[in-house]
């Protein structure tokens, strides 16, 4: 099992661009979320899905998209990249939503200029 | 919404000496416990988790307790070494809700 998978591993984008983050896991996870962590802080849910064809917001939705086509794939959209989403972006999956471990992808190291 | 609050921020401890961390959260019906360990660099990991049903559990030097009435759990972790030093995080959670992390502490091991 490759467990979650990220890519890429770095990512300079310029102000206003537009890009997707890739997310896919091996295990049959139902439950899959985006998280971004910024220095000094902790784990911050942007989306989250339950199954494939649900997606909800989590604390800090704003400027990013998500869907869920297969139970495989979530990709995270930045529609109009800010200098303020520079952060560390991780994936993670769970076999159910709330009470499972989580098992975190190696993360996206984004920066805006 | 769950409040989860992470007591202490930063810790430093000299190595062998044991550590405690502390999470706060407000949602009595949370039923899962767990804590995750974050390397510099790394992705967090858990390392020790524990269900309602059960007020302690432990794993060679580490440990977690919980207080269901008071809503407070704990991490524990005795004779400290180098390499026990990351960021922890605790994330209580309730089947079918979406999980809130602590802000995380800092743990530092001095030799």
């Amino acid at each position: 099992n490759a467990g979650v998978t990220q890519t890429p591993k770095f990512q300079v984008l310029k102000t206003g661009q537009s890009m997707t983050l890739q997310c896919a896991q091996d295990m049959n996870h139902e439950y899959m979320s985006w998280y971004r962590q910024d220095p000094g802080m902790g784990l911050r849910l942007i989306h989250y899905s339950v199954g494939a064809g649900i997606t909800d917001q989590g604390e800090v939705p704003n400027g990013y998209n998500v869907s869920r086509s297969t139970t495989e794939d979530f990709p995270l959209r930045l529609l109009s990249a800010a200098p303020s989403q520079t952060s560390v972006y991780f994936c993670a999956s769970s076999r159910q939503q709330g009470a499972y471990e989580q098992y975190f992808g190696p993360g996206t190291r984004l920066t805006v200029t | 919404g769950e409040n989860v609050e992470q007591h202490p921020s930063t810790l430093s401890v000299q190595e062998g000496d044991s550590a405690v961390i502390k999470c706060t959260y407000s949602d009595s019906a949370s039923n899962y416990f767990p804590w995750y360990k974050q390397e510099l660099g790394k992705r967090p990991q858990l390392i020790i988790d524990i269900r309602s049903n059960v007020g302690e559990k432990k794993d060679q030097r580490i440990a977690v307790t919980l207080n269901k009435t008071a809503k407070h759990f704990s991490l524990h972790i005795t004779e400290t070494q180098p390499e026990d030093s990351a960021v922890y995080f605790c994330a209580p959670g309730e089947y079918g809700n979406k999980l809130v992390f602590g802000a995380g502490t800092i743990l530092r091991v001095k030799s």
